[in-house]
């Protein structure tokens, strides 16, 4: 069964260092995604991303993120300054359709831990 | 009001039982509806779509009502590998986002 993969799998940074969090889509879905999970809480939606674009992104994707497509198949997102409140688990999702009737895929996460 | 609402839980039920879980959404205009299952520190996964007819997997049957932005999921004789946090999730703007319930928590036991 086709899978999203993400690496790495943990990442430990100091607060205030950039990190690029990177995902490999299934290979021919169009919608990518960014999830976050903190510890104990719901999943909440980051930001969307369609035909080399964000399509949609919520509050908490402020300008220290930002997410790139640079070749065919990786799909990051990127936090230039991380805070202690990044800490969280990050999930790239994608899907074939847009109007995702067709569900989302998960990967399993990147664990993300600012000290 | 919470976008996607649900009982946390956690519903402890014998192997065998059979159990329900709803979810309320609040925005009627959400277009389309589903079932996750995630387990402890692992990533969600798509249990099954959600339709107004109502739709049926094996041993789990989900329920769409759009008159009252009501879903459910119903599990029949409970295995303790469906032991798990069960996601009530909508889209919210044609495929854009997803809006996660914060989870039942379900434990099967023997």
């Amino acid at each position: 069964e086709p899978e999203v993969t993400q690496t790495p799998s943990h990442q430990v940074t100091q607060m205030g260092q950039e990190v690029i969090l990177r995902c490999v889509p299934i290979s021919n879905h169009l919608y990518f995604y960014w999830y976050r999970q903190i510890l104990g809480q719901k999943v909440e939606f980051l930001v969307s991303f369609y035909n080399n674009e964000i399509s949609e992104k919520s509050e908490i994707f402020d300008d220290q993120f930002s997410v790139e497509r640079p070749d065919g198949s990786n799909f990051t997102l990127k936090i230039r300054s991380t805070k202690l409140e990044d800490s969280a688990m990050y999930f790239c999702a994608s899907t074939w359709g847009g109007d995702s009737g067709y569900g989302y895929t998960f990967g399993s996460g990147t664990r993300l831990t600012v000290v | 009001r919470k976008e996607v609402e649900q009982d946390p839980g956690p519903f402890n039920v014998p192997e065998g039982a059979t159990v329900a879980f709803n979810c309320t959404y609040s925005n009627s205009a959400s277009q389309s509806f589903f079932w996750y299952r995630q387990d402890c520190r692992k990533e969600p996964k798509l249990l099954m779509s959600v339709y107004s007819s109502g739709n049926e997997d094996g041993r789990f049957t989900a329920q769409l009502n759009r008159a009252s932005q009501y879903i459910s999921l119903l599990i029949r004789d409970s295995k303790l590998s469906d032991s798990a946090t069960y996601l009530c999730v909508a889209d919210m703007e044609y495929g854009n986002k997803l809006v996660f319930g914060a989870g039942t928590i379900l434990r099967v036991k023997s």
